[in-house]
């Protein structure tokens, strides 16, 4: 079993739906949680991150972790078609000023947006 | 901020040939960068984690001798696939730790090895 589940989709929605992309964990060790948002041979992004579970928003993104149910989701409002992308979750025990942390990714979920 | 570069973007090269990629972090100092691997509709996985002036940290199942990790400064990682072969060919992305902060990703560096 993977340490960290995603769906890979693709996953198409209408410009304007709102999107749910999801993730699943088995380490209860996970701390931090970080969504990344990677166009085609692009590097990833960060989008935003979470310590520990709850929700925080960031213009039309939302992040939330359930770390009972070691379960994190971002929502996309109001999507566009320059959101389509790649969509990857990574989480961490922690974070450090020394930097050593090691982030552990799902697959990515393909999204796009369709005009 | 937090902007890190990566060069070259994209590499072609014959098996058997070295091949180097530079990470560098631009506008801050690094104590730690990242290198990645992504293969085609795979997630990443780590290869290896760089301390500026000391040996790097590899996964398990990357092969050292073949991925040499050279830190040389707090705003410069290289990455040298040795002997490449095909099955090297590869998305090889570096992050850089912003202090304080979290990793910053370059923009990744694609590899086909003939």
């Amino acid at each position: 079993q993977k340490e960290v589940e995603q769906d890979p989709g693709p996953l198409s929605v209408p410009e304007g739906a709102i999107v749910s992309l999801n993730c699943t964990y088995s380490n209860s060790a996970f701390q931090y949680f970080m969504w990344y948002r990677q166009y085609s041979r692009k590097g990833p992004e960060l989008l935003m991150y979470t310590y520990s579970s709850g929700n925080k928003e960031d213009g039309r993104f939302t992040a939330q972790v359930d770390k009972s149910s070691k379960y994190i989701s971002l929502f996309i409002r109001d999507s566009q078609p320059s959101d389509s992308a790649t969509y990857l979750c990574a989480m961490t025990p922690f974070l450090s000023n020394f930097g050593n942390e090691k982030l552990t990714f799902g697959t990515g979920t393909r999204l796009t947006i369709i005009p | 901020g937090a902007v890190v570069s990566q060069h070259p973007s994209r590499v072609i090269c014959k098996s058997g040939t070295s091949v180097k990629i530079e990470c560098r972090s631009l506008d801050f100092q690094a104590t730690t960068m990242f290198w990645y691997r992504q293969f085609p509709k795979q997630s990443l996985m780590l290869m290896a984690t760089s301390n500026e002036g000391s040996k790097a940290t590899y996964e398990q199942g990357v092969e050292k001798d073949k991925f040499l990790i050279n830190h040389a400064s707090l705003t410069l990682s290289t990455l040298t696939v040795t002997s490449a072969h095909p099955e090297d060919s590869s998305f090889y992305i570096c992050s850089a730790f912003r202090p304080g902060d979290t990793q910053y990703f370059g923009p990744g560096t694609r590899l086909t090895v003939l």
